[in-house]
């Protein structure tokens, strides 16, 4: 059972343009949500997150929304730089289960110069 | 950031034989480190939690005699891969958390497992 999910495996954008990585989720009790970034034979580097009592969140170039309605939440990379390029996971956490994180399937993007 | 390695990076066995992986938080110390398998193409997947000195717990579906988990110090957790089989190679990776904060957790590059 697939409590996060990454529908689309890859994502091409242009420099410059604006890329969206969606993720949703189906467990009601998730209060947390992370994104990573990821590159072959490399660990997840932390990106940005939002709690569940927020629908947005953002810094720098990255934005995060959360719609909890939808059980859906989104990464907004605006401009698309070429080092973006990189496997994109989001993960949810619930406090009432020790915050271990459940992770997408994860999204390759690839910025194109 | 705060900096995991784990060791080694990438190692080959044949059937039937023991490998240990070795996760370290180089500059901090962790509470809680976590282990997560990742198969080709696949979402990274957690196997067990490891608390320093006390047991590790499982996720369903693991088999804990079979993924031997060691968690005796601040700064050290290893993961045993007992009588590895083919079935086993993965991509491995920990990470370790530093506090309750879900983003003060850290991951460290993997280790490529590739059993023969």
């Amino acid at each position: 059972d697939q409590q996060v999910k990454q529908n689309s495996p890859s994502l091409s954008v242009q420099e410059g343009r604006i890329s969206i990585l969606n993720c949703d989720y189906t467990n009601s009790m998730f209060d947390y949500f992370l994104w990573y970034k990821k590159y072959p034979a490399e660990g997840p580097t932390f990106l940005i997150s939002i709690s569940s009592i927020k629908d947005k969140n953002e810094d720098g170039r990255f934005t995060v929304f959360l719609n909890k309605s939808a059980k859906h939440l989104s990464l907004h990379i605006v401009p698309s730089q070429p080092g973006d390029s990189a496997v994109y996971f989001c993960a949810a956490s619930a406090r009432s289960n020790t915050g271990k994180l459940i992770f997408g399937q994860g999204t390759t993007l690839q910025v194109k110069p | 950031g705060a900096v995991v390695s784990q060791h080694p990076s990438w190692v080959i066995c044949k059937s039937g034989t023991s490998v240990k992986i070795e996760c370290r938080s180089l500059d901090f110390q962790a509470t809680t480190m976590f282990w997560y398998r990742q198969f080709p193409k696949q979402s990274l997947m957690l196997m067990a939690t490891s608390n320093e000195g006390s047991k590790a717990t499982y996720e369903q579906g693991v088999e804990k005699d079979k993924f031997l988990i060691n968690h005796a110090s601040l700064t050290l957790s290893t993961l045993t891969v007992t009588s590895a089989h083919p079935e086993d190679s993965s991509f491995y990776i920990c990470s370790a958390r530093v506090g309750p904060s879900y983003n003060e957790q850290f991951f460290g590059p993997g280790t490529r497992l590739t059993v023969l």
